[in-house]
């Protein structure tokens, strides 16, 4: 049963470019959670998607949007990069449709975003 | 209002030593009180989690104690062993309709020396 996955595992852009960041959840699962991870501290939530829209935001500018396909599997775009944008991107599943039997949430190993 | 403090930012300890991370909210609709481990260039595994109708869970070595009157939640490391040198995140979350959004702490990193 595979897990979380992210690709690509790293990525270098320049500042000014767009990014797009993919991920497949946890077999069973059908809710993704983006979050990103600057070096040195937690996660911070980005959004969430469910049956394919965007269900919760935290405090990211317009910049940073998502998608969610019919296969649960999502996308998170980023455009006109900063610096600051340089963070471990993180993609976290859970299964959303049966809360009450599976409320943890998995995630995977992450995308390396460095902006140059 | 969605704060989660976590303290200390480090820690080391000598192996068969009991590591105490403790984590502090502010939002009392929160519900839900996870434990992540995360080993570098890796995402962050789950290692344990509580909801607030319980004061205390133990799985294996990892023990959460909650309280709520207090806004309060920690996490012990029972007989610690170098492996589990990592960093440890607490966190919390809410449950609606839309799922699980999480706030994470700051992070502890965690040495346990041979």
């Amino acid at each position: 049963d595979a897990g979380v996955t992210q690709s690509p595992t790293h990525l270098i852009k320049t500042r000014g470019q767009q990014v797009t960041l993919r991920c497949s959840p946890k077999s069973g699962h059908d809710t993704v959670s983006w979050y990103q991870q600057a070096l040195g501290q937690g996660p911070q939530f980005i959004f969430q998607y469910y049956e394919e829209e965007e269900r919760q935001r935290g405090n990211f500018p317009d910049r940073f949007s998502g998608h969610q396909f019919p296969n649960y599997s999502s996308e998170l775009n980023v455009n006109a990069l900063l610096l600051g944008d340089s963070a471990l991107y993180l993609c976290a599943s859970l299964s959303l449709g049966s809360l009450r039997m599976n409320t943890e949430a998995f995630f995977g190993q992450g995308t390396r975003l460095t902006v140059v | 209002q969605q704060q989660v403090k976590q303290s200390p930012q480090s820690l080391i300890v000598q192996k068969g030593g009991i590591p105490i991370i403790n984590c502090a909210y502010e939002n009392t609709a929160f519900d839900y009180f996870p434990w992540y481990q995360q080993f570098p260039g890796k995402g962050p595994a789950l290692l344990i989690a509580i909801r607030p109708d319980v004061s205390e869970k133990k799985e294996g070595r990892f023990t959460i104690s909650f309280n709520k009157s207090a806004k309060q939640f920690s996490l012990h490391i029972m007989d610690s062993q170098p492996g589990d040198s990592a960093t440890y995140f607490c966190a919390a979350g809410r449950f609606n309709n839309a799922g699980n959004m999480l706030t994470f702490g700051g992070g502890t990193r965690l040495m346990v020396k041979p």
